[in-house]
């Protein structure tokens, strides 16, 4: 069964840090891959996704991700964090069933 | 398009009561998926349409649970008999048919069962 786990429940970076969060995934076949935002109050937005091709993927807002089948890990990735970022962050894989993460929380310090 | 909308935003209900939750995808979307989420957890798959027809059901679905997608438009989760275990935020999401390119979610509707 498809599945994902995301270590970090929580991540305190300062504004203008590298940011990483950490996915990893378990799925039978070439995995489709997204990674949402959820702001307090908020729906969920789509940051990204992969299915195929290039394993790096460029997102909105500046985020991208990297596809590394042999880790079986889909970390996102942030050069440089605005304070607006701070939000939970939701790794996803499939289509129809998607299962989600239970999230990264990121705080952002001034 | 306004984007995928959800009736009501908040619901208060006694135990035991039933309630219904509406969404309204994307017009142009054929997939509709309804999600629950508690505090501090990923959302959970509930069930998802193609169409009207209604194509897989979690386990965590139990017979208190029932979705419809009548005309393959806007779609109903109904919970009769709630329990206090069934307050979270219900979730309704909408996609092109493969679904590849990701979903669009609505806010939700926070069901609180008192």
């Amino acid at each position: 069964a498809q599945s994902v786990t995301q270590p970090d429940i929580h991540i305190t970076v300062s504004e203008g840090a590298s940011l990483e969060l950490r996915c990893n995934y378990s799925y039978g076949a070439t995995p489709y891959l997204f990674w949402y935002v959820q702001s307090p109050g908020q729906g969920l937005q789509l940051l990204l996704k992969y299915f195929s091709g290039d394993t790096l993927v460029q997102g909105i807002k500046g985020f991208e991700a990297e596809f590394k089948r042999s880790q079986s890990s889909f970390n996102l990735r942030k050069p440089s964090v605005h304070w607006s970022d701070a939000a939970e962050y939701f790794c996803a894989v499939g289509v129809g069933d998607m299962r989600f993460g239970a999230g990264t929380r990121l705080t952002v310090k001034p | 398009d306004t984007g995928v909308s959800q009736d009501p935003r908040h619901k208060i209900t006694k135990r035991g009561q039933n309630v219904t939750f509406r969404c309204d995808p994307i017009s142009e979307h054929n997939r509709l998926y309804w999600y629950r989420q508690t505090l501090g957890q990923g959302p959970e798959f509930l069930t998802y349409f193609q169409n009207e027809a209604q194509l897989e059901k979690s386990r965590l679905l139990s017979d208190r649970f029932s979705a419809e997608r009548p005309k393959g438009s806007f779609s109903t989760l109904e919970i009769q008999r709630t329990e206090q275990g069934d307050s979270a935020m219900y979730l309704c999401a909408s996609s092109t048919s493969n679904g590849h390119y990701g979903y669009t979610f609505g806010s939700g509707t926070r069901l609180t069962v008192v």
